[in-house]
Parts: C-alpha cells; structure tokens; sequence
C-alpha cells in the first residue's frame, strides 16, 4: 500500500492568514492526489484533483501543488469556514489510501 | 444536483453482519464508481472498495475477505455487506460517487454511524 504523511497534524492560525499542509507519499504517484475537507460532524468535500486542480465552486484561496511524492495544499486568506481538518488522498494505487488528517484551529 | 443518503441498522452485533444500503438521487450512476469509506470515530479516513457499472469491483485488501459491494438492478442504489464484524468495524459509513474520470470521491452521502456492540 501507498502510505500517505500529512504534516502538520494540526496547526492553528488567524482569520485572513495564510497556511499550507504538506502531503508526502511512500512511492511516486505522478499527480494521482486529491485534497478533502472535512468539519466536524460532516462529510468531507473534495477540494482539489490531480494535485492542483480545483473542483467546481471551490474558492480560489485554496491551491494545490507538487507531484511525485511531495504536494502541498495552501490556504489563503483564511475564513471562519476554513478551519475544519484537511485530508490528502492518492489514487494511483489500490487501495485508495488518505493522509493522517491535518486540523486547523483558529489562533 | 447530485444526492446521497445512506440507510441501515445503526448498530450491529460481533461476528454478525453489516449491510448498508445507499440511494443515489439527482444524477446518473451509469460510468461512475459507487464507493464506500468508512472513518472510526475520532480518526481517519479508510476506503472500502467500489462498484463500477460492469458490476466490477475492487476491494481493500484488508477487508477482502468479508466485504461485499453491489449495484441493485434499479441501478440507482448500492449496497454494503461486511461479514464477521467485531468493534474495529465500528465507524461513520460513508457512500460516495467517485469518476467518471479518476478515483475521487466528488459527491458524499451525509454519512451514517455503524456501532458494532453485544
């Protein structure tokens, strides 16, 4: 299986800051890597595909990057309904496997 | 707009079995793949597997054995069936409609929590 490591596991910061997650993945995936959002109580949303693609009515202050084994999510101008947990997930390889989670708290 | 919404026994007993159904409302399951995730309480995220609409599937090899995915011939709901449950299978059960281009989940069902206890 393709083990997936977020960091940081969780990382608080202030209304209209800026804040990026790191995703690593045990082997290359190309750019096989979605980013989920997830607040508490609810189901996650897809964000992001194929690394830094933005699905459809995802705000422009999310953005993704990287490939191989090294991908970012950034937030920019943080807004109260960012603050919820991030999830990084390849799909290259079965099985499907997701990232730690990263939270984000409000400072 | 694309829909949905898990159904089931909200609490199972050890070494007896878990089904799920998941009704898909708003759009077509036709060249998607029907999936199911779970997520233990306070942790995160594990795929299941997938129907795709062949009828093929595609399992996590740590449920394999005990894991069944189906499409219902009305081909607007599919099912979960977890054999030989114990508490680790405890969780949110999540229905998703992932594709038709890649392996991500873009809509959701709301979720429903499986406890599995005597």
């Amino acid at each position: 299986d393709i083990q997936m490591t977020q960091s940081p596991s969780s990382l608080s910061a202030s209304l209209g800051g800026r804040v990026t997650i790191t995703c690593r993945a045990s082997q290359g995936i190309s750019t096989y890597l979605a980013w989920f959002q997830q607040e508490p109580g609810k189901a996650p949303k897809s964000l992001i595909y194929g690394a830094s693609n933005l699905q459809s009515g995802v705000p422009s202050r999310f953005s993704g990057s990287g490939s191989g084994t090294y991908f970012t999510l950034t937030i920019s101008s943080l807004q109260p309904e960012d603050f919820a947990t991030y999830y990084c997930q390849q799909y290259v390889n079965y099985p499907l496997t997701f990232g730690g989670g990263t939270k984000l708290e409000i400072k | 707009q694309v829909q949905l919404q898990e159904s089931g026994p909200g609490l199972v007993k050890p070494s007896e079995t878990l089904s799920l159904t998941c009704i898909v409302s708003g759009g077509s399951t036709s060249n998607y793949y029907l999936s199911w995730f779970r997520q233990p309480p306070g942790k995160g995220l594990e795929w299941i597997g997938y129907v795709y609409n062949t009828g093929s599937t595609n399992y996590n090899p740590s449920l394999t054995n005990r894991v069944t995915i189906s499409e219902a011939s009305s081909k607007n709901q599919f099912s979960l069936t977890l054999n030989s449950v114990t508490t680790a299978d405890t969780a949110v059960y999540y229905c998703a409609r992932c594709g038709p281009l890649r392996l991500v989940a873009d809509h959701w069902g709301q979720g429903t929590l499986v406890t599995v206890s005597s």
